[in-house]
């Protein structure tokens, strides 16, 4: 069974540029997170989606960022305008959550973006 | 001051030996606790998963929680070289925010 999928996985673009990232979660998963990595501040929660409906979207760094979930299926995370600290290891993580069941999150690859 | 405190390392070990990484926090709402395991250049993958405070073993790793002194632990036995990797613990509320907040993870070596 595949994990989840992100693409592209290494993106290089220039200041000023559009990007988006893409995930599909795991089949039959109804939560999607969208996390960020960088060596100074670690793994940080970007935003999540339970059921394709945005409940947190704390850690949005500014309105250059935003996500979409049109369906259960497929998510993007786009930065428009990117800047130069964008640049990090963006994943996507998906859960199946069940009441209060415990919901393990699966991570994908992660998309490496680099902005010059 | 952050949520979670987590020594980087890097922790360099001989094959063998036993390994304990640690995680501070100092939310007293937390009560799941997971450890991740994660490759260079891969996503991160769960190892062990722990309700409220206790032990759990799976194998080779072993995962302690102490909520009175906001404390949790993560040892592996018999280390071996494909145990090196970064350990990242996470951990979140009981409620219905499922996010997680991350340690800043530990570098592993194993040498053989």
């Amino acid at each position: 069974d595949a994990g989840v999928i992100q693409s592209p996985r290494h993106e290089v673009t220039e200041m000023g540029q559009e990007v988006t990232l893409r995930c599909k979660p795991i089949s039959g998963h109804n939560s999607l997170f969208w996390y960020r990595q960088t060596m100074m501040r670690g793994l940080e929660l970007l935003i999540y989606f339970n059921n394709n409906v945005p409940i947190d979207d704390s850690g949005m760094p500014e309105d250059r960022f935003s996500a979409k979930m049109p369906n259960a299926s497929f998510s993007t995370l786009k930065i428009q305008p990117s800047e130069p600290r964008d640049s990090a290891v963006y994943f996507c993580a998906s859960s199946l959550v069940q009441g209060q069941g415990r919901g393990t999150q699966y991570f994908g690859p992660g998309t490496r973006l680099t902005v010059l | 001051q952050k949520e979670v405190e987590q020594d980087p390392g890097p922790l360099s070990v001989p094959e063998g030996a036993i390994v304990s990484l640690n995680c501070t926090y100092s939310n007293s709402a937390f009560q799941y606790f997971m450890w991740y395991r994660q490759y260079s250049r891969k996503g991160p993958e769960l190892l062990m998963y722990t309700y409220s405070s206790g032990n759990k073993e799976d194998g080779r790793f072993t995962a302690q929680v102490d909520k009175s002194s906001k404390y949790i632990s993560l040892f592996i036995r018999d280390s071996q070289p494909s145990d090196s990797a970064t350990y990242l613990c996470a951990m979140r509320e009981d409620t219905g925010r499922r996010a997680l907040t991350f340690g800043s993870g530990t570098r592993l070596q194993v040498q053989p």
